[in-house]
């Protein structure tokens, strides 16, 4: 059974940067994509990027370009998101899930939709 | 980026009846649609990809259909477990893209 397991929540100032990991188990971590997903309260579902560890690869959406890096680290099997530069509109439940998508050493499949998900981390800005 | 719109934004269906929320893709998605559940502080959950394919596990009072521009999600049979925000997202291209969440009530 895949488990996303996600760090504590975090309460951070304004134009400071934010760091949460994702742990995976039960599957095999480096034929996946890792995508994160935040949530602003009240609000709608919303992509930033994902990171295929494998290739160790990372599409960022562009209007998180120069602001958000994704890393993995597949000896713990550990996805990370840092978000710097962080304004109160950052303010969200930050969630990482597992892109369907199957890889092997030459290519990976298209599914790019989200099967496993964290339990999702609160990311507070405020001065 | 490509938008996608769900409509209605909310919905109260009787126990027992049939709901359809619609989503549609400001251009093509093939057939490169999910569908996801979300209760109150939850993670989402994952019904329907590659437009009308059941994840496993997931009810068949459950199903999706349409390709291209226009997309639907029908519950058969509305249960009291199914109150929950419904969103589509497309994966055709990037940014992959979400609609704005349908909200499902019991009447």
């Amino acid at each position: 059974q895949v488990q996303l397991v996600q760090s504590g929540g975090e309460v951070k100032k304004p134009g400071s940067s934010v760091k949460v990991s994702c742990k995976a188990s039960g599957g095999t971590f480096t034929s996946y994509g890792i995508s994160w997903v935040r949530q602003a309260p009240g609000q709608g579902l919303e992509w930033m990027g994902g990171i295929i560890p494998m290739f160790d690869t990372a599409k960022y959406a562009e209007k998180f370009q120069g602001r958000i890096t994704l890393t993995a680290d597949e000896s713990t099997s550990t996805a990370y998101m840092e978000l710097s530069s962080l304004r109160s509109e950052d303010t969200a439940v930050y969630y990482c899930a597992r892109d369907a998508l199957y890889c092997t050493t030459i290519s990976c499949s298209d599914s790019y939709y989200f099967d496993y998900w964290g339990q999702g981390t609160l990311v507070t800005v405020s001065s | 980026d490509i938008v996608m719109t769900q409509s209605p934004d909310s919905l109260a269906v009787s126990l027992g009846e049939r709901a359809t929320i619609n989503c549609k893709s400001s251009s093509s998605n093939d057939n490169y649609l999910a569908w996801y559940q979300q209760k109150p502080g939850q993670p989402p959950r994952l019904l329907i990809y590659w437009a009308s394919t059941r994840e496993s596990g997931v009810p068949d009072r459950f199903s999706g259909s349409g390709s291209g521009t226009d997309f639907t999600l029908t519950i058969s049979s509305l249960q009291a477990e199914d109150v929950a925000v419904y969103y589509c997202q497309q994966y055709y291209n990037t940014p992959w893209t979400f609609g704005q969440g349908t909200k499902v009530e019991i009447k």
